[in-house]
């Protein structure tokens, strides 16, 4: 299997700020990876594929990048309804894997 | 606009069996495999496997073997998961996800873009 490690496990930062989140893959995956946003209590939603394509009607504040073992996923002008958990999942494989998630909390 | 509606919430007993559907609409059911995920209260999100609307040929990950049943009704463009000899830590939220793929020429990147809500089975004796 593919493992995936996210960091941070959690985060905290006010309205306005700029975060990112560290995706590492356990072996090389090119540019395989995409990003999920998870709000509480509702079913995870696309935000990023191919490590920096952003899914349609995502805001341009998320961008993602990195390759081979090391992705990123920035939010700049964070706003409140950015509260969520993060996730990243690897496609080299057909074997989906997930990160264990970030979650994010916005001050 | 495409959806993915999942049946209501399920509560069983130890050793008991269920089954969660997934209805799409909005789109061709067979131009896009179904993925299960499956989150334990409080925990993260773990991949179960897919199965393809065109072959119906379910592949499972690790861990998710043997209890865990992919099926499909093309009929009526219908996904279901069905656990057997259900255990307490059978106990979750399963989402099923829509497999699409995006790129040209040499490189088809694979992601999961429309979810349903989730259906929570809850095992408790």
């Amino acid at each position: 299997d593919i493992q995936m490690t996210q960091s941070p496990s959690s985060l905290s930062a006010s309205v306005g700020d700029r975060v990112s989140i560290t995706c590492r893959a356990s072996q090389s995956i090119s540019r395989f990876l995409n990003w999920y946003q998870q709000r509480p209590g509702k079913a995870p939603k696309l935000l990023m594929f191919a490590a920096s394509s952003l899914q349609s009607g995502v805001p341009s504040r998320f961008s993602g990048r990195g390759s081979g073992t090391e992705f990123t996923l920035t939010i700049s002008n964070l706003q409140p309804e950015d509260v969520a958990t993060y996730f990243c999942q690897q496609s080299y494989t057909t074997l989906y894997t997930f990160g264990q998630g970030t979650k994010l909390e916005v001050k | 606009q495409v959806h993915l509606v999942q049946s209501g919430s399920e509560l069983k007993r130890p050793g008991a069996s269920v089954r969660i559907s997934c209805k799409a609409s909005g789109h061709t059911f067979s131009n896009y495999t179904l993925n299960w995920v499956r989150q334990a209260p409080g925990q993260g999100l773990d991949f179960m496997g897919w199965i393809s609307t065109n072959t119906e040929n379910p592949t499972y990950a690790p861990g998710f073997t043997g209890r865990f049943i992919f099926s499909l009704d093309t009929s009526v463009n219908t996904a279901y998961l069905q656990i057997t000899s259900l255990k307490a830590d059978d106990t979750a939220v399963y989402f099923c996800a829509r497999g699409a793929a995006a790129g040209t020429g040499y490189h088809y990147y694979y992601f999961m873009d429309v979810w349903g809500e989730g259906t929570t089975v809850t095992v408790s004796s």
